[in-house]
């Protein structure tokens, strides 16, 4: 049984530029999360993705966007950085509704 | 609103000692969470409860669920250093959005 993995581990970016994340998903698992961490504070749901479309959004602005593609996987988008969006940023995948999530071991983004 | 509240945010304690992590939720949930964080790490699950009267123990650590009350609690026996750490309990289901709903963090530290 395969974990969640993220990459890159760490990144740095300077305000205004894009980045990606990426998010592999357990075996068997076929929706996706993404939380952002600052620091001190718990995780925040940004969105959920299962099959391939958005299925949940917290309160964040549209240049926070995601795609799933067909094996589950996931990528994180955010456009124009900036120094609020330094944090550490958690994937998470399960069956939908399952309640079974595995965390992978997270992105830490700094901007600059 | 949904809430989820945590205290004490703050736990210095001594080893050998005993202490109470509690759990607030404001809206009826589907299950309940408790997570152990490492610095710098990403979440480590310890205990999913899932109906009112659960209780879950790992080692020193007991995880109690009332949903009546909508209070969980997180009991330290013993406490010892490699406990120290951020706990953070969450909640999910049909009333949250299908999505995790973290509260704040409790940073335990444990001095020898």
């Amino acid at each position: 049984e395969t974990g969640v993995t993220q990459s890159p581990t760490h990144l740095i970016k300077t305000r205004g530029q894009q980045v990606t994340l990426r998010c592999s998903s357990q075996s068997g698992h076929n929706t996706v999360s993404w939380y952002q961490q600052a620091l001190g504070q718990g995780p925040q749901f940004i969105f959920q993705y299962y099959r391939e479309e958005e299925n949940g959004r917290g309160n964040f602005p549209p240049r926070f966007s995601g795609l799933q593609f067909p094996n589950y996987s996931s990528e994180l988008n955010v456009n124009a950085l900036e120094l609020d969006d330094s944090a550490l940023y958690l994937c998470a995948s399960s069956p939908l509704g399952r309640g079974t999530y595995t965390f992978g071991s997270g992105t830490r983004l700094t901007v600059v | 609103e949904l809430k989820v509240e945590q205290n004490p945010l703050f736990l210095s304690m001594q080893e050998g000692k005993n202490y109470t992590i509690y759990c607030n939720y404001s809206t009826t949930s589907d299950r309940l969470y408790w997570y152990r964080q490492d610095p710098g790490k990403s979440l480590e699950s310890l205990f999913v409860l899932l109906s009112n009267g659960a209780v879950k123990q790992e080692g020193r650590l007991m995880a109690s669920l009332d949903t009546k009350a909508r209070l969980s609690t997180l009991h330290i026996t013993a406490a010892v250093h490699d406990l120290s750490a951020t706990y953070f309990c969450a909640v999910d289901g049909r009333e949250y959005g299908n999505k995790l709903v973290f509260g704040a963090g409790t940073i335990l530290r444990v001095k020898s």
